[in-house]
């Protein structure tokens, strides 16, 4: 079974700074990749997804960006972190059936 | 952009009492349909997954029954215990080439009562 690992599990940035968090996954290949975003008082909005290598689509303008260096690896980014970006962030991956979830980073930026 | 709704928004009930949520979607174009438990400082848990309308599934106490036609999904939970405190998530599954979207409701959260 796939294993999804997430960290930090909480993280406190200032504005206008860097942001990486990483999603690795144990147990399957070629998995599809997710980062959703869960904004306070708000349902989990998807944020990018990836279906191989150094393919990523996006599905809301913004201020962060994905990159997949490797098969098993998922990585969001920001360059300057903005008050809004405040959220808790899951990484999941799909290989058939349901989504396999981390166990997410809750972000204050402040 | 899919409006995927759930409600109550959150549910108050005493151990041992059966209870049931509701998840509305757009009934065009239907994929699929998803659940999940969430609970604080874990994973989100996939309870079911449902396509064909009509779909009844079961895992334990909890249930669940699908109706495309009319867009809606019901999650029941038979004599709740404190141990199902949790979010209920329901997501709607919209393929995109090999990828599945998820389209989330914002939940419903279940604290039961001992």
């Amino acid at each position: 079974s796939q294993t999804i690992h997430q960290w930090p599990a909480t993280l406190v940035q200032p504005v206008g700074s860097p942001l990486s968090l990483e999603c690795t996954v144990e147990g399957t290949s070629n998995p599809n990749l997710y980062w959703y975003r869960q904004a306070a008082g708000r349902g989990l909005q998807l944020l990018f997804y990836s279906v191989g290598i150094g393919q990523i689509s996006s599905e809301v303008p913004q201020n962060l960006s994905a990159s997949r260096p490797q098969d098993r690896q998922f990585i969001l980014s920001s360059k300057k972190l903005l008050l809004s970006d405040s959220g808790f962030y899951l990484c999941a991956s799909d290989r058939g059936g349901g989504y396999t979830f981390g166990s997410g980073t809750r972000l204050t930026v402040v | 952009i899919l409006n995927v709704e759930q409600s109550p928004q959150s549910l108050h009930v005493q151990e041992g009492d059966s209870t049931n949520f509701t998840c509305s979607f757009p009934s065009s174009n239907f994929y699929a349909l998803h659940w999940y438990r969430w609970e604080t400082a874990k994973s989100p848990e996939a309870l079911f997954v449902m396509t064909l309308n009509g779909d009844e599934k079961k895992k334990g106490r909890i249930s669940a029954t699908l109706n495309t036609k009319e867009g809606y999904s019901y999650l029941y939970i038979k004599g709740s215990q404190p141990e199902d405190s949790a979010t209920y998530l329901c997501a709607l599954g919209v393929p995109s080439g090999s990828a599945r979207q998820l389209t989330f409701g914002s939940g419903t959260q279940l604290t039961v009562l001992p």
